[in-house]
Order: C-alpha cells, then sequence, then structure tokens
C-alpha cells in the first residue's frame, strides 16, 4: 500500500511565524499535492507538484509556499503565518492520471 | 472549468436503512467520476470511480452510476452499518490526479 505521512498530526503556531508542514511518500509517485479542508468549503487545492523542483499554483495559492528537492517529499510553507490559515491540510500523491492516495492531515492552529 | 455539487449533509440514518447520497457536476468534455471517502481523524480514500458514462463504480456495498444525461453520480448503499459513518466526497476530473472536489456530506448511522 501506498503510504502518505505528514510529519505532524497538530500544531499550534503564533501569527507572524514561519510554519513547515512536510510530507513524504514511500512509493515513486510524480505527483503531489496539498490541500487545505475547512467546514462547508470541502478540499481546496493550495499547490501541486507534477516532477522534483516543479510546482504550480492550484485555487489558493495566496500566502503559501512549497518546495519539492526531492521526489519523496513535499513541504507546504507559511511564509507569515495568520490567523486565517488556521485549518486542516492534507497532502496527497499519485501516479499519472490515477486517483490520489492522502496522509492523515495536519490540524494547524495560528494563535 | 469542473464543479462538483453534492447534498449538504449532515446526513443521519438508522443502521440497515437505504443511502443515496446526491451529486451532479459541470465539466468540459467527459470526465472521469470518483466518491472518496474520510473516516474520523484520517485522510481520503478512494471509495469507487467510473470513467464513462453508463458505467457502475462499486466498493464495500456502495454504488455510483456515471449518468451523463443528468450530468449525476449518486451514491447509493441498501443497507447501511454504524461502521459507514464518515464524511463523503464526490470528485469529478479529466485526469484521475488533477480533479475538483463537492463539498463534502457528513453521513451519520444510528445503531
Amino acid at each position: 500500500d501506498v503510504k502518505v505521512t505528514q510529519s505532524s498530526r497538530y500544531l499550534v503556531k503564533r501569527t507572524g511565524e514561519k510554519v513547515f508542514l512536510e510530507c513524504v511518500q514511500d512509493m515513486d509517485h510524480e505527483n503531489m499535492f496539498w490541500y487545505r479542508q475547512d467546514p462547508g468549503l470541502g478540499l481546496r487545492l493550495i499547490y501541486f507538484s507534477y516532477d522534483v523542483k516543479m510546482k504550480e499554483k492550484g485555487d489558493i495559492p495566496e500566502g503559501y509556499s512549497v518546495s519539492r528537492e526531492k521526489k519523496e517529499r513535499f513541504s507546504l510553507i507559511l511564509e507569515s503565518a495568520s490567523t486565517n490559515q488556521t485549518s486542516m491540510y492534507l497532502c496527497a500523491n499519485s501516479l499519472t492520471d490515477q486517483p490520489q492516495h492522502f496522509g492523515d492531515g495536519t490540524r494547524l492552529s495560528i494563535l | 472549468g469542473n464543479s462538483v455539487t453534492q447534498m449538504e449533509g449532515p446526513v443521519t440514518l438508522s443502521e440497515e436503512a437505504f443511502l443515496t447520497i446526491n451529486c451532479t457536476y459541470t465539466a468540459t468534455g467527459y470526465p472521469s467520476l470518483f466518491w472518496y471517502v474520510q473516516y474520523p481523524g484520517e485522510g481520503l480514500q478512494l471509495l469507487l470511480k467510473a470513467t464513462k458514462a453508463d458505467d457502475k463504480g462499486s466498493n464495500k456495498g456502495f454504488e455510483a452510476t456515471y449518468r451523463k444525461e443528468t450530468t449525476s453520480f449518486h451514491l447509493e448503499k441498501g443497507s447501511v452499518q454504524v461502521s459507514d459513518s464518515a464524511v463523503y466526497f464526490c470528485a469529478a476530473g479529466n485526469r484521475d490526479d488533477k480533479i475538483i472536489f463537492g463539498k463534502g456530506t457528513r453521513l451519520h448511522i444510528l445503531p
């Protein structure tokens, strides 16, 4: 089975901090994704990557950046955290044109 | 672009009741359609998919039929169990790895 591991299940940070959310996969999948999940809004795509050192903006990239230096790791960065970035963050990966596999999520609170 | 609309929850049923969760989509071309499920404390996992008109996806007693004429992909199960309590997401995409999710429907099954 594909395993997608998110480094933290729960994280609490303060406004203005730089926050790193890490996602690691144990299979050789090209594609990786970051979503945020909010009540009443479902999943919204923040960024995705189809290859190492490649990134593309999703639907809500503002306030975020990403890094993909190695195929197995896709990091989401909040440059200066704000309270409206309190959310559940989900990482996913896939082979090309195959369904996505999700991690268990990181619940991030910004105080 | 694609969009997905699914019925709002929460949906509360008694064990062994019949379940329907409605989903409709708008899309260019002929997208693949998916249902993902999110159990408490976990990420999303693929429940079933259909890739062309009149296809029926099925898994774990759940079924959904790709209806091109009504642009729908309703999820059904004949007899639900308490363990089916979860959030269900309908999704559509022209590539399996680039999909749009609905907002999710929370399902509660009472014993």
